[in-house]
């Protein structure tokens, strides 16, 4: 299957700094990438979907100042948590569509101290 | 608004049995597409076995089947001779045709399997 990397793989920060997390398609042109957060034990919970070019359309309860997604080509797209604090800790992935089915990144462990 | 329920947080098999996942979903929508993933231990979502909902047959992927039930808005994951390997969270997903493609996920079930 397709291939959709994620850097880095694990951050840990201090409060108030932000974190920028990479998410790229390696071997397909993803017109469409989805950022989620997910919590232990518990499910995906979609953040936003980014489409190259174009603005991130975020889900409700998701505060767009403070994760910010950019789609800027079609193998890249990036989440940028910022003024992180501890509550942002999470397990963040990503997803990239170009034809069916979308396929995940490994995710990021961020860690706000 | 779609919705995808999973109502078993957990399950377990023996070594080389046989167990049903169970999923339903709530949609208006007459095309859509349904999906099982696996979420081992590291983490890494690995797609099992999908289904088009204008397919009237069932998807199998080697030791995975479904039991796609339209009209019921039922979709279960069956695990045959399962492995140790198998053992991990499982989410059921739906998606729409419309919608930008996003996926709603279920709540997950964790599996275990027994030497």
């Amino acid at each position: 299957g397709a291939v959709v990397s994620q850097h880095p793989s694990w951050v840990i920060c201090k409060s108030g700094t932000s974190v920028k997390i990479e998410c790229r398609s390696l071997d397909f042109q993803a017109t469409t990438m989805f950022w989620y957060r997910q919590f232990p034990k518990q499910s995906l919970m979609l953040m936003a979907t980014s489409n190259e070019g174009s603005k991130a359309t975020y889900e409700q309860g998701v505060e767009k100042d403070k994760f910010l997604i950019n789609h800027a080509s079609l193998t890249l797209s990036t989440l940028t948590v910022t003024s992180a604090h501890p509550e942002d800790s999470s397990f963040y992935i990503c997803s990239a569509s170009g034809l069916d089915p979308q396929y995940f990144g490994p995710g990021t462990r961020l860690t706000v101290l | 608004a779609q919705t995808v329920t999973q109502s078993q947080p957990e399950m377990s098999v023996q070594e080389a049995e046989t167990v049903t996942l169970s999923c339903t979903y709530d949609t208006s929508e007459s095309d859509y597409y349904l999906f099982w993933y696996k979420q081992p231990p590291s983490r890494q979502m690995i797609l099992v076995i999908r289904q088009e909902a204008y397919k009237q047959q069932n998807a199998t992927e080697n030791r995975f089947s479904v039991n796609f039930q339209k009209a019921a808005k039922s979709f279960s994951l069956k695990i045959s001779d399962s492995q140790l390997g198998d053992a991990a969270m499982y989410f059921c997903a739906y998606r729409g045709t419309l919608a930008g493609g996003k996926l709603i996920f279920g709540q997950g079930t964790e599996l275990s399997v027994k030497p």
